[in-house]
């Protein structure tokens, strides 16, 4: 089975400040991956996805993230934080042919004035 | 598009009463859906896939007398907590995927708080 690993369940940045959140997974075979954005008592909001095409993934609020194969690592990051990006962020893993998602532990953001 | 609604988004109730939780993709139509479990400050908690038409597979731990869902179209599906207990209380979330290997669309959870 797959597992996701996100480094810093508290991540503190001041506003204007480079947010990088980092994920790792465990797979030899490149899965899909997908970041998650959960603001309280609300749903999990879809950022980005990697599919195996291009390495760089851009989504949505100026986010984006890296595919690294040699490193198992795909990290979100935004060139500046805005206060309204203060939320708990989610990598999950899906394996190709399979359903089902494996979601990290989270990493909730939280952005200085 | 790809928006996937729940009801209720926050519910109430007695110890030993079952309550019933919708999860609606509105846009798409889902082969597949989940249920998930969030505890406070933790991350999600697979509890059951379905699929259309079949019966839900659940999770290892996760009791399936107790926890009934039901896929019964490509745009519905619901759970029903069983003589839920205060031990139930917790956030629902439900999410649905329009094909295999697909992403996830996640609703907006249901709070359940069993007094």
């Amino acid at each position: 089975a797959q597992s996701v690993t996100q480094l810093g369940s508290h991540v503190s940045v001041s506003e204007g400040a480079l947010v990088l959140l980092r994920c790792n997974y465990s797979s030899s075979v490149p899965p899909y991956l997908f970041w998650y954005v959960q603001y309280p008592n609300q749903g999990l909001q879809l950022l980005l996805k990697y599919t195996s095409a291009a390495t760089l993934v851009k989504g949505i609020n100026g986010f984006e993230a890296e595919f690294k194969k040699s490193e198992t690592s795909f990290h979100l990051t935004k060139p500046s934080a805005h206060m309204s990006d203060a939320a708990e962020y989610f990598c999950a893993v899906s394996e190709i042919g399979g359903n089902q998602f494996y979601f990290g532990t989270g990493t909730s953001l939280t952005v200085i004035p | 598009g790809a928006v996937v609604s729940q009801h209720p988004s926050w519910v109430i109730c007695k110890s030993g009463t079952s309550v019933k939780i919708e999860c609606r993709s509105l846009d798409f139509q889902a082969t597949t859906m989940f249920w998930y479990r969030q505890f406070p400050k933790q991350s999600l908690m697979l509890m059951a896939t379905s699929n259309e038409g079949s019966k839900a597979t659940y999770e290892q731990g996760v009791e399936k007398d107790k926890f009934l869902i039901n896929h019964a179209s490509l745009t519905l599906s619901t759970l029903t907590v069983t003589s839920a207990h205060p031990e139930d209380s917790s956030f629902y979330i439900c999410s649905a995927s329009p094909g295999l290997t697909d992403t996830q669309y996640f609703g907006p959870g249901t709070r359940l708080t069993v007094l």
